[in-house]
C-alpha cells in the first residue's frame, strides 16, 4: 500500500485568506486525487490529475481551488480565498495504475475557517 | 448516474455479534469497481476491498466478508464476532469511468458502526 502524508494536519485560517494543503507521497505516482469531507457527511471528490494537468474537476472545484506538483514531487491543493464553507477535511489519494485504481488515502488535513 | 446509497445510518452491536452494513450502487456501465473503506475515530481513511463488475466471487478476510449481488445491485459487509476496534464509519464506493478520465471514487454517507463491550 502506498504511503502518503499530508501536511499540515490541522490548519486554522481566517475567511479570504489562502491556504495550501500539501501531499507528499513517499513512492512514485502517477495519478493524484483531492476530496474532501465536511463534518459528519460524505466523501466528495474535487479534482484528479495526471502527468501535470488536471483530468477531471468537480463542481465544487470553482475558480478558488488550483492543484499543482512544483517540485515533481509535493501535490498541492490551494484554495484562494477561504469561505467558512470550505471547513472540511481534506485528503489527497494516490493511484498507482489506471486500471484496478486502488485510490490509497493519506490521513487528512482538517481545515477550518473562520 | 452513479450513486452509492448506504441506508443504514449509525448501528449498534454488542460485542461478537456479526452485523451486516449495506450498500446499494447505481450505474449504467457494464463495467465498474465497488470499494469499501473504513474511516476510525482517528479520521484517515482505510482500504478495505476492491471488487470488480465482472468478477461476482464472495470474498473472505479474516472476520471480514463481502457479498457482492449485480441482480439487486448490492455490495454488502458483514463482520462476524465483531470487536470494539471495529468501532469506525465505513463507506462504501463506485467507481466507474464512464465520463471520467481517471476514475473518480462515488461515495455512499456512511454506515457509523459502533460496537460495544
Amino acid at each position: 500500500e502506498p504511503e502518503v502524508t499530508q501536511t499540515p494536519s490541522h490548519q486554522v485560517t481566517q475567511m479570504g485568506q489562502e491556504v495550501i494543503l500539501r501531499c507528499v507521497p513517499i513512492s512514485n505516482h502517477l495519478y493524484f486525487y483531492w476530496y474532501r469531507q465536511i463534518l459528519g457527511q460524505k466523501v466528495e471528490f474535487l479534482v484528479s490529475f495526471y502527468n501535470n494537468e488536471i483530468s477531471e474537476k468537480s463542481e465544487i472545484f470553482d475558480d478558488q481551488f488550483s492543484v499543482e506538483r512544483p517540485d515533481g514531487s509535493n501535490f498541492t491543493l490551494k484554495i484562494r480565498s477561504t469561505k467558512l464553507e470550505d471547513s472540511a477535511m481534506y485528503f489527497c489519494a494516490l493511484g498507482t495504475q489506471r486500471v484496478y485504481n486502488e485510490q490509497f488515502f493519506g490521513p487528512g488535513t482538517r481545515l477550518t475557517v473562520l | 448516474a452513479q450513486k452509492v446509497t448506504q441506508a443504514q445510518t449509525e448501528i449498534s452491536v454488542v460485542e461478537k455479534e456479526d452485523v451486516t452494513l449495506d450498500c446499494v450502487y447505481e450505474t449504467r456501465d457494464t463495467t465498474y469497481y465497488l470499494f469499501w473503506y473504513k474511516q476510525p475515530p482517528s479520521g484517515e481513511l482505510v482500504f478495505l476491498i476492491r471488487r470488480n463488475s465482472f468478477d461476482e466471487q464472495n470474498e473472505i478476510s479474516g472476520r471480514y466478508s463481502w457479498n457482492f449481488q449485480k441482480s439487486t445491485s448490492s455490495f454488502n459487509f458483514t463482520i462476524t464476532a465483531s470487536q470494539v476496534v471495529d468501532s469506525a464509519v465505513y463507506f462504501c464506493a463506485l467507481r466507474s469511468d464512464r465520463g471520467s478520465t481517471l476514475g473518480r471514487l462515488y461515495f455512499g454517507r456512511g454506515t457509523q458502526l459502533t460496537v460495544w463491550p
